[in-house]
């Protein structure tokens, strides 16, 4: 079984500092990672994923993810905040050998910038 | 452009009443998903499709139905079997070509709310 898990319900940063917002997951075999962001009342929006090679990946609007074999973590991360930054923010995963199995989502992290 | 489009984008269904939520895509993707999200719950599926003419159940299909007629289209009914069906719900689509391909586009999203 596929799942993820986001072990922040919200995370508060103050505008200009470093985020990171955490995922972990647990498939079979190598994994397919994904981050995307939600405004409001709004559908989600793409902003990186990682298949393979190397473990740190950069996306949209300046966001890096780094993939951690060892930790089963996929944590977004950002040098410095901005107010327009916050949003909720979905990791998603599926195996990478599956036939296609849908994308299993965490329950989200809401990023509060606050300037 | 391109892309995938909900509607409508708020619905208002009476106890007892089938509505029909719509999604259409003209980014020639092979699959397309049906998600619902609630607070605090993130997005759990309901029904996907991979080819016309053919879908699988998700995690909560029961009280919902679909179709897939058309390449482009996989309208959701949600029926009245359908016990708490006020959400938002989400349509998303991908290519099946490889990984370097895969990618949910998610649509705008529509409110469902029982009124």
């Amino acid at each position: 079984a596929q799942s993820v898990a986001q072990p922040e319900d919200q995370v508060n940063v103050a505008e200009g500092n470093p985020l990171t917002v955490k995922c972990t997951y647990s498939v079979s075999g190598n994994p397919y990672l994904f981050w995307y962001v939600q405004y409001p009342n709004r559908g989600l929006q793409f902003l990186l994923k990682y298949i393979t090679g190397d473990n740190l990946v950069k996306g949209s609007y300046g966001f890096e993810a780094e993939f951690n074999k060892s930790q089963t973590s996929f944590h977004l991360k950002k040098p410095s905040a901005l107010v327009s930054d916050s949003a909720l923010y979905f990791c998603a995963v599926r195996a990478l050998n599956s036939g296609n199995t849908p994308l299993v989502f965490g329950k989200g992290t809401r990023l509060s910038v606050i300037a | 452009d391109g892309g995938i489009t909900q509607s409508p984008k708020y619905l208002f269904r009476k106890e007892g009443q089938n509505v029909t939520l719509s999604c259409e895509q003209n980014l020639n993707h092979d699959a397309m998903y049906w998600y619902r999200q609630d607070p605090g719950q993130g997005l759990r599926l309901i029904y996907y499709s991979q080819i016309v003419n053919d879908f699988q159940k998700g995690d909560i299909a029961e009280g919902y139905s679909v179709s897939r007629e058309k390449k482009e289209s996989f309208p959701l009914t949600v029926t009245s079997a359908q016990k708490n069906p006020t959400a938002f719900y989400l349509c998303a689509s991908t290519p099946l070509t490889g990984p370097g391909d895969y990618r949910y586009t998610f649509g705008s999203g529509t409110r469902l709310t029982v009124v």
